[in-house]
């Protein structure tokens, strides 16, 4: 069974343009999560979406949004980049949403340079 | 939200036990105990979860207070595959959204 897997993996843009991240969960998972680790700040809860619709959003501003397809790949967005947004870019996939027991699943991540 | 408390940096050897704590005084009734890890470049994995009662499976063992307001992971031979930061996280009953603290950073050494 194929893993997540995240596109780009590596990545550089420069302040001011935007990104679209890219993640494909585990087959028949339908709940994806976004988490931002930096060396700073750690790893933090960005947004999760389950059928199509966000249901969790931590404290980011409004220039990082998420979206989910039918086939429950994920995009994040984050607009109007700045420096302090060069991270790594986490995906998370699990089984079923409703349950505060299921693993979630991460892919390699996708790191983001801002220069 | 619930938070959790771990060392900074832990040393093993090689083939001993591991036990890494982890406080949560402000746990709620329906907060579950998860642990993950995250090795060098790569994504944080799933080693364990658990209520109320102790659990094990082939990574590790968490052994969790009767009052639950602390845990400790347990590997019971540390390798040098081991080495990594180990995440204790309380996740909300119906909540995917993991807050994952500082971790500890376990070092083994040979």
């Amino acid at each position: 069974k194929a893993g997540v897997t995240q596109t780009p993996r590596y990545l550089i843009k420069t302040r001011g343009q935007q990104v679209t991240l890219s993640c494909s969960p585990i087959s028949g998972h339908r709940s994806v999560s976004w988490y931002q680790q930096t060396p700073g700040q750690g790893l933090q809860f960005l947004f999760e979406y389950f059928s199509e619709t966000q249901r969790n959003k931590g404290n980011f501003p409004g220039r990082f949004s998420g979206r989910q397809f039918s086939n429950s790949r994920s995009e994040m967005n984050v607009s109007t980049l700045e420096l302090g947004d060069s991270a790594l870019y986490l995906c998370a996939s699990s089984l079923v949403a409703e349950s505060s027991y299921n693993e979630q699943f991460f892919g390699p991540g996708t790191r983001l340079t801002v220069l | 939200d619930a938070k959790t408390t771990q060392p900074n940096s832990m040393e093993s050897n090689e083939e001993e036990p591991v036990h890494l704590p982890c406080n949560h005084s402000t746990i709620s009734g329906t907060d579950y105990i998860h642990w993950y890890r995250q090795l060098p470049s790569q994504g944080p994995e799933y080693v364990i979860h658990g209520l109320t009662s102790n659990v094990n499976n082939r990574m590790a063992s968490l052994a969790i207070a009767e009052d639950r307001k602390s845990s400790t992971l347990i590997l019971h031979r540390a390798t040098l595959r081991d080495a990594a930061v180990y995440y204790c996280i309380l996740r909300r009953t119906n909540n995917n959204d993991m807050r994952f603290g500082a971790g500890t950073r376990l070092t083994v050494k040979p």
